[in-house]
């Protein structure tokens, strides 16, 4: 079964700073990694996902990802925030095999602060 | 224009009353998802459904059933609310059930039972 967790429940960060969303999974096997953002009042949407290859991956919105096998990582990081950035994000990982189980981790309230 | 819509998207009810959540997807995916998310659970998956009458439990089916007749519907069905069913509900469906692909969110449901 996979798991994941992030760590940090909100994190404040002043306008043009640079972030780091920490994300870390649990899995018996290879696996897909991915970023939603959910905006206020608003569904999720994806911002990226790693499915193989280059270990840095880009999104939308200026966000970036990489995965780290060893550490069973994949923090997000933006290098300058904006207030539009305001949302909560969810790390997802699923299993690179079989059918589509997702498992999401407890989200991350980032707030840009002017 | 492409989306997973919702009705209602704030329902209030009584326990023991009976209710449905419609979710409808315009984009022809075969799979589609419900999830409640909880302050500090982050999203829980509570049924899928990898096609027409092909539905499965999620990680938290108890109190829900579902039903998928049409490709594009998915309604959410509680017999007899609870108030532990308090929830933010949001349906999702993506282009297959393979694990990689992209899962596209509704707007979300935010039931309250009394």
């Amino acid at each position: 079964a996979q798991s994941v967790t992030q760590l940090d429940s909100q994190v404040p960060v002043f306008e043009e700073a640079p972030v780091e969303l920490r994300c870390n999974y649990s899995s018996s096997v290879s696996v897909y990694l991915f970023w939603y953002v959910q905006y206020p009042n608003q569904g999720l949407q994806l911002l990226l996902k790693y499915l193989s290859g280059s270990t840095l991956v880009k999104g939308i919105n200026g966000f970036e990802a990489e995965f780290n096998k060893s550490q069973t990582s994949f923090h997000l990081r933006k290098p300058s925030v904006h207030i539009s950035d305001t949302a909560e994000y969810f790390c997802a990982v699923s299993d690179s095999g079989g059918y589509q189980k997702v498992t999401f981790g407890t989200g991350t309230k980032l707030q840009v602060i002017p | 224009e492409a989306q997973v819509t919702q009705n209602p998207r704030y329902l209030i009810t009584v326990t023991g009353k009976k209710l449905t959540v419609t979710c409808s997807q315009n984009m022809n995916h075969e799979y589609m998802s419900w999830y409640r998310q909880d302050p500090g659970l982050g999203l829980r998956q509570i049924y899928y459904s990898m096609n027409v009458e092909v539905t499965d439990k999620g990680d938290v089916p108890e109190g829900y059933k579902v039903s998928r007749k049409e490709k594009r519907n998915f309604p959410l069905i509680l017999e007899s609310p609870s108030p532990n069913q308090t929830s933010l509900y949001f349906c999702a469906s993506s282009l297959a059930p393979s694990s990689y692909n992209e899962q596209f969110f509704g707007p979300g449901t935010r039931l309250t039972v009394l």
